[in-house]
């Protein structure tokens, strides 16, 4: 059974203040690993795809990575603006379908 | 060019009744997947409809069911409401076998 672990639960950081968020899984063969952005009572936002490992990618502020049992979603000098639930999902190699399995998410505050 | 979009944006129901939620894909992709999410966690995979049948399915019981029309929308009905199915409902809208899923705003339904 394919499992996405995400910490720390919660992160508040300062304004500036980089840091990575952790998401650890295991899955019997990956065909992609997905970060998504959720704000309070809305749909997740798309970041980012992460295929095979050693990969990188980076979006204003974003950088995700990516090894063969974890990825990292780092945040440099991040601002209020970036505060929000950031979710991780893998999609396994399947016959058929392409359901993602998602962590529980890492709520980040950012304080200005 | 248009997002996902679902509907209602929100429900109320009460236990044991019937209630069925619709979403309309990204414009030019063919798979719907559904997801449920309970509050403080992530998305929960439900099923997944590719030319109008059920290519895979989560943990589910057969009270949650679904359907695909010849445009690519789709419906997702839950009977017998439990004070359980209380959550946010997502839409996710793809290409068969592409990677990435793209989120509607989801449809937030109270059971009481």
């Amino acid at each position: 059974e394919d499992q996405v672990t995400q910490s720390p639960e919660a992160l508040r950081l300062q304004e500036g203040e980089s840091s990575s968020l952790n998401c650890s899984y295991t899955v019997s063969g990956l065909r992609g690993l997905f970060w998504y952005r959720q704000d309070p009572g809305k749909g997740p936002e798309f970041l980012f795809t992460l295929y095979s490992a050693g990969e990188e990618k980076e979006k204003e502020r974003l950088k995700a990575t990516l090894t063969k049992k974890e990825s990292f979603l780092h945040i440099t000098a991040p601002k209020p603006e970036d505060s929000a639930t950031y979710l991780c999902a893998v999609q396994a190699v399947e016959t058929s379908g392409s359901r993602l399995t998602f962590g529980e998410g890492t709520q980040l505050t950012v304080n200005p | 060019d248009a997002g996902v979009t679902q509907s209602p944006t929100h429900l109320i129901k009460t236990r044991g009744q019937q209630v069925t939620l619709r979403c309309s894909p990204k414009s030019g992709h063919d798979t719907v997947s559904w997801y449920q999410q309970a509050l403080g966690q992530g998305p929960q995979f439900i099923f997944q409809y590719y030319e109008e049948e059920e290519r895979q399915r989560g943990n589910f019981p057969d009270r949650f069911s679904g359907h695909q029309f010849p445009n690519y929308s789709s419906e997702l009905n839950v009977n017998a409401l439990l004070l359980g199915d209380s959550a946010l409902y997502l839409c996710a809208s793809s290409l068969v076998y592409g990677h990435s899923q793209f989120f509607g705003p989801g449809t937030r339904l109270t059971v009481l």
